[in-house]
């Protein structure tokens, strides 16, 4: 199975910061990456796929990049409503795919 | 608008059996593939289970392989997770989900989730 690292495991920010958090893959998984978003007693939700693609209706401040086996999410400019759990999940081979442990973004 | 709407969950006692149901509205069900995920409160994301659009393929995470079985009905726009000899550490909330289409393999829409509790 290709295991997921993201870090840090959490991280406190204030409404204004840039963010950047970081997902690795055990081997190269090209860029079959996506990234949710979860609050508190929510499902998640699909902010990034193919590493880099913003999905419909999510806001521009949120961009992901990397290839191979280093990838990274990064909000531009934290919004109070940003402050949640963040996942990477990897789809490279086929299921079951593995989701990184989760990155927690609270308030500083 | 799409929706995924989880039923079925609830108590169970260890070695029972439960069926969640997954209805789907808002898209024509036959053309995406749909999985399971799961989460223990205040834990990571597990990925449960997975069939395509057609049924044929279907994928199981490592710890409920051979014990958990996926179906689909098409006509009833519902997908199914016939779970058995459930065990404590299945407890979680399970979350249906949508496989986008876009590049790669990812979930665009997600249930709200179902508990499922194996306790005695």
């Amino acid at each position: 199975d290709i295991h997921m690292t993201q870090s840090p495991s959490s991280l406190s920010a204030s409404v204004g910061d840039r963010v950047t958090i970081t997902c690795r893959a055990s081997q190269s998984i090209i860029n079959y990456l996506s990234w949710y978003q979860q609050t508190p007693g929510k499902a998640p939700k699909l902010l990034i796929y193919g590493a880099s693609t913003l999905q419909s209706g999510v806001p521009s401040r949120f961009s992901g990049s990397g290839s191979g086996t280093d990838f990274t999410l990064t909000i531009s400019s934290l919004q109070p409503e940003d402050f949640a759990t963040y996942y990477c999940q990897q789809s490279y081979t086929t299921p079951p795919w593995t989701f990184g442990q989760g990155t927690k973004l609270e308030v500083k | 608008e799409v929706q995924l709407v989880e039923s079925g969950g609830g108590l169970v006692q260890p070695g029972g059996s439960l069926r969640l149901s997954c209805e789907v509205s808002g898209f024509t069900l036959s053309s995406y593939s749909i999985h399971w995920v799961r989460q223990v409160p205040g834990k990571g994301l597990e990925y449960v289970s997975g069939a395509n659009n057609n049924g044929i393929n279907k994928y199981y995470g490592s710890s409920v392989k051979d014990r958990f079985i996926i179906s689909r009905d098409d006509s009833k726009n519902t997908v199914y997770l016939q779970m058995d000899s459930l065990r404590p550490e299945d407890s979680a909330i399970y979350y249906c989900a949508r496989e986008g289409r876009g590049v790669g393999d990812y979930f665009d829409y997600w249930g709200q989730g179902i508990v499922v509790t194996v306790s005695s």
